[in-house]
């Protein structure tokens, strides 16, 4: 299971840590995404950290500005975002990449950042 | 960054047949994963490496490939399978690179 949390209002410029608590498997052992979806559009990849080695991936619109990262002794997910724009407004999911099926096998339920003065 | 370009609505009859494809230079290396999103709800994986289904998606949904399309086909569609449908990929321009495509709407009438 994963959950998100720490959405909120932010002004831009302002910055922000989204966590994910992962529960029922580790999550250094195994790739893991952040996604984005904008309200009313579509499904966006922001960023992989892979599990050997823990490569960082990030997509070209938030590249410099986002950073992953995991706490293997709280089982979490991270996603520091910097330098916030009104477009970063979208909910954030992590999810759990698996290389065997290359796709995205569990999802959490999403939490919600809002860019705005 | 590459695209992978979906239609953006498609309507189904219930019962019978529908075809959601997705274009994009990258599938002509690599596969393509499905996903299911209904309204307010998480993304959902029904079809990955072409044409696998997790444990607990129905047969009626199936997946293929040919050149730069990949396809979703679900056969006997049903009221709740009524939802936004996206493809997804590696991305043409970086292998650990990913990208979704734009998104069907699939309309169960």
């Amino acid at each position: 299971q994963l959950v998100e949390s720490g959405g909120d209002l932010v002004q831009p410029g302002g910055s922000l840590r989204l966590s994910c608590a992962v529960s029922g498997f580790t999550v250094s052992s195994f790739h893991m995404t952040w996604v984005r979806q904008a309200p009313g559009r579509g499904l966006e990849w922001v960023s992989t950290i892979y599990s050997d080695g823990g490569g960082t991936y990030y997509a070209d619109s938030v590249r410099g500005r986002v950073t992953i990262s995991r706490d293997s002794s709280r089982n979490t997910l991270y996603l520091q975002m910097n330098s916030l724009r009104a477009e970063d407004t979208a909910v954030f999911y992590c999810a759990r990449y698996l290389p065997v099926a290359d796709a995205f096998d569990i999802w959490g339920q999403g939490t919600m950042v809002t860019v705005s003065s | 960054s590459s695209e992978l370009t979906q239609d953006p609505a498609v309507s189904v009859a219930l019962g019978q047949t529908v075809r959601i494809t997705c274009q994009g230079d990258s599938l002509r290396s690599y596969y393509a994963s499905w996903y299911q999103q209904k309204p307010g709800q998480a993304p959902v994986l029904v079809i990955y490496s072409k044409n696998n289904r997790p444990s607990g998606i129905p047969d009626r949904f199936s997946g293929s490939s040919s050149g730069n399309t990949a396809s979703l086909t679900i056969t006997g569609a049903q009221a709740e399978d009524e939802a936004d449908y996206y493809c997804s990929s590696r991305d043409s321009s970086g292998y650990h690179l990913r990208v979704f495509g734009t998104g069907t709407k699939v309309t169960v009438l």
